[in-house]
């Protein structure tokens, strides 16, 4: 199967930094991904989607702003949580499609915590 | 507004025993189904994807149905053993997209 890796697992900033989290499509080129972020005992909720070489695409109440998505080249997604607050303590993981397939696949997930 | 509905939240059992786990969702024109094991603090690994015009996936002691006129899947585990225990989750997917809809999950205990 295709390989999606995501960095770093886990992250504990300091209120008002910024974090970054890299998703990673090792084996192939993912022309779009995709970010979702589950609360605890909550769901996983698509934060937006992510297309190479133009501008994310936000879900519903997702500030654009505050959640910044680079889709540089085909292999790499950033998304960069600016002014981070507790309230954005999460866990946030990305998938990625193969062109021609049926399924995304989903990188391993990052634990942020904001102190 | 697609919402997807996983009963029970949580599970327990004895190890050996035969399981269904239950998804309904509300939408019935999905694109795929996909049954997603999640471990604590992990990401998640894909178990069974049910394409719209399928009614089964089988992989090993796994089973998946779909019927998607009435908006429901099961996942269908034999002979649980304490391995499976983990949280699972069910996903559609929008139609011709490749987003997906999650439920809370179900949250499996096996117990030795």
């Amino acid at each position: 199967g295709a390989v999606v890796s995501q960095h770093p697992s886990r992250v504990i900033c300091k209120s008002g930094t910024s974090v970054k989290i890299e998703c990673r499509s090792l084996d192939f080129q993912a022309t779009t991904m995709f970010w979702y972020r589950q609360f605890p005992k909550q769901s996983l909720m698509l934060m937006a989607t992510s297309n190479e070489g133009s501008k994310a695409t936000y879900e519903q109440g997702v500030e654009k702003d505050k959640f910044l998505i680079n889709h540089a080249s085909l292999t790499l997604s950033t998304l960069t949580v600016t002014s981070a607050h507790p309230e954005d303590s999460s866990f946030y993981i990305c998938s990625a499609f193969r062109q021609g397939a049926t399924e995304a696949f989903f990188g391993q997930g990052t634990r942020l915590t904001v102190v | 507004k697609q919402e997807v509905t996983q009963i029970p939240a949580a599970l327990s059992v004895p190890e050996g025993e035969n399981l269904v786990l239950n998804c309904s969702f509300t939408d019935s024109a999905i694109y795929n189904l996909q049954w997603f094991r999640q471990d604590p603090g992990k990401g998640l690994t894909s178990l069974l994807l049910i394409q719209s015009s399928q009614r089964e996936q089988t992989s090993g002691r796994l089973n998946a149905s779909l019927d998607k006129s009435s908006g429901r899947s099961t996942l269908y585990i034999a002979a649980s053993q304490p391995g499976d225990s983990a949280t699972y989750l069910c996903a559609v997917g929008r139609g011709g997209s490749e987003k997906l809809v999650f439920g809370k999950g179900t949250k499996l205990t096996v117990n030795p």
